[in-house]
């Protein structure tokens, strides 16, 4: 089946660098990445969507400028939180469209903590 | 380990009959229980949520969701569907420090 890798699984890093995370689809091309957060016990929030070659797409009141987003192939995406603070710790989540085929896939999900 | 599963890839239910969305979790202790729907081309969608108390959610759409512990289930349900809940449905479970979805669902609406 559809597989999205996501990495890394867990990161620490200090307050004011910055971290890329990466998602990548293994058998299948995805036209649209979709990168979520998602605070402890709460549900999920959409950051913002991509499409391939194209600039993202960023929900209301996220930082486009901390949150940057690639997505320059059709098998990868990437978040990277710049200047990282200890209030972005979270747990990030991509899901990946599959082009043509229709459905939704999600990677392992990554949790960040910025100490 | 946890996982979440949804039996079913594919449903098909005629306009205005009932619908029920299996949904399994896995992790014992006390979970945190979500359903989103997620139409094409958009992002997810929470429908309901569980946590504490009441076992049978009500959430938005006209949908609901009945936690049984003694099965671990938490399915979806609404009974009478709509041609526009045509979507994919995600159950989802947080433990202790992750997410956890199932495969998804797609639901398909016929007149």
């Amino acid at each position: 089946g559809a597989v999205v890798s996501q990495h890394p699984s867990r990161v620490i890093c200090k307050s004011g660098t910055s971290v890329k995370i990466e998602c990548r689809s293994l058998d299948f091309q995805a036209t649209t990445m979709f990168w979520y957060r998602q605070f402890p016990k709460q549900s999920l929030m959409l950051m913002a969507t991509s499409n391939e070659g194209s600039k993202a797409t960023y929900e209301q009141g996220v930082e486009k400028d901390k949150f940057l987003i690639n997505h320059a192939s059709l098998t990868l995406s990437t978040l990277t939180v710049t200047s990282a603070h200890p209030e972005d710790s979270s747990f990030y989540i991509c899901s990946a469209s599959h082009r043509g085929v229709g459905g939704y896939t999600f990677g392992s999900g990554t949790r960040l903590t910025v100490v | 380990a946890q996982s979440v599963t949804q039996p079913d890839i594919h449903i098909t239910v005629s306009e205005g009959a009932s619908l029920e969305l299996r949904c399994n979790y896995s992790y014992g202790a006390t979970p945190y229980l979500f359903w989103y729907v997620q139409s094409p081309g958009q992002g997810l969608q929470l429908l309901l949520k569980y946590f504490s108390g009441d076992t049978l959610v009500q959430g938005i759409k006209g949908f609901e969701a009945e936690f049984k512990r003694s099965q671990s289930s938490f399915n979806l349900r609404k009974p009478s569907v709509h041609w526009s809940d045509a979507a994919e449905y995600f159950c989802a479970e947080t433990g202790a420090n992750n997410l956890f979805f199932g495969t998804g669902t797609r639901l398909t609406v016929i007149p």
